[in-house]
């Protein structure tokens, strides 16, 4: 079974632009859920989607959305990026017990 | 609210040396605990979970954890370290509320091994 895609792995952006990255969950896994990680702030939870519907939703600015597809693909999106912004950022997906993660968006704003 | 503390930032041990790794959580019910590793640059991965029944639990790449309602821990043990255990472990508490699965992290303990 394949595990859980993010796209792409690495990726630099300016001051101001928006991001788009990809989570492909584990076949079956209905339940999407991305977090920041920084040095500083440790894992942070951005939000969690489940059957196309956000579900839960962590304390970020309104520059962070994201989406989940009928296929349970999901995505997150970050607008008018800022410096702080630089992260990895942790795509999981679950059937409602443990998370299994993706080896992350690594994202350097510049 | 849940949370997790991990106590210590960074642990230096001996290859061969054993190891305990603490983790304290918060949490009003019977919680869900896992423990999670990540290596440079890569995601996590999940070691052991607990959700109930016996308190010891066995995981893989040798690893074992306890939960000890009393104390509010789940440390993690394993009694012979190797070179390649070098990485950031994570404690984790998850709950299910509303229908949903909360997941809070502690801030992760860097495991450094010398020969």
């Amino acid at each position: 079974k394949a595990g859980v895609t993010q796209t792409p792995r690495y990726l630099i952006k300016t001051r101001g632009q928006q991001v788009t990255l990809s989570c492909s969950p584990i076949s079956g896994h209905r339940s999407v859920s991305w977090y920041q990680q920084t040095p500083g702030q440790g894992l942070q939870f951005l939000f969690e989607y489940f059957s196309e519907t956000q579900r839960n939703k962590g304390n970020f600015p309104g520059r962070f959305s994201g989406r989940q597809f009928s296929n349970s693909r999901s995505e997150m999106n970050v607008s008018t990026l800022e410096l702080g912004d630089s992260a990895l950022y942790l795509c999981a997906s679950s059937t409602g017990g443990e998370l299994f993660f993706g080896e992350g968006s690594r994202l350097t704003v510049l | 609210a849940q949370s997790v503390t991990q106590p210590d930032i960074h642990i230096t041990v001996s290859e061969g040396a054993s190891l305990e790794l603490r983790c304290n959580y918060s949490y009003g019910a019977t919680p869900y605990l896992f423990w999670y590793v990540q290596s440079p640059g890569q995601g996590l991965q999940l070691l052991l979970k607990y959700f109930s029944g016996d308190t010891l639990v066995q995981g893989i790449k040798g690893f074992e954890a306890e939960f000890k309602r009393s104390q509010s821990s789940f440390n993690l043990r394993k009694p012979s370290v190797h070179w390649s255990d070098a990485a950031e472990y994570f404690c984790a508490v998850g709950s299910t509320s509303g229908g949903y699965q909360k997941v809070t992290f502690g801030t992760g303990t860097k495991l450094q091994v010398i020969p």
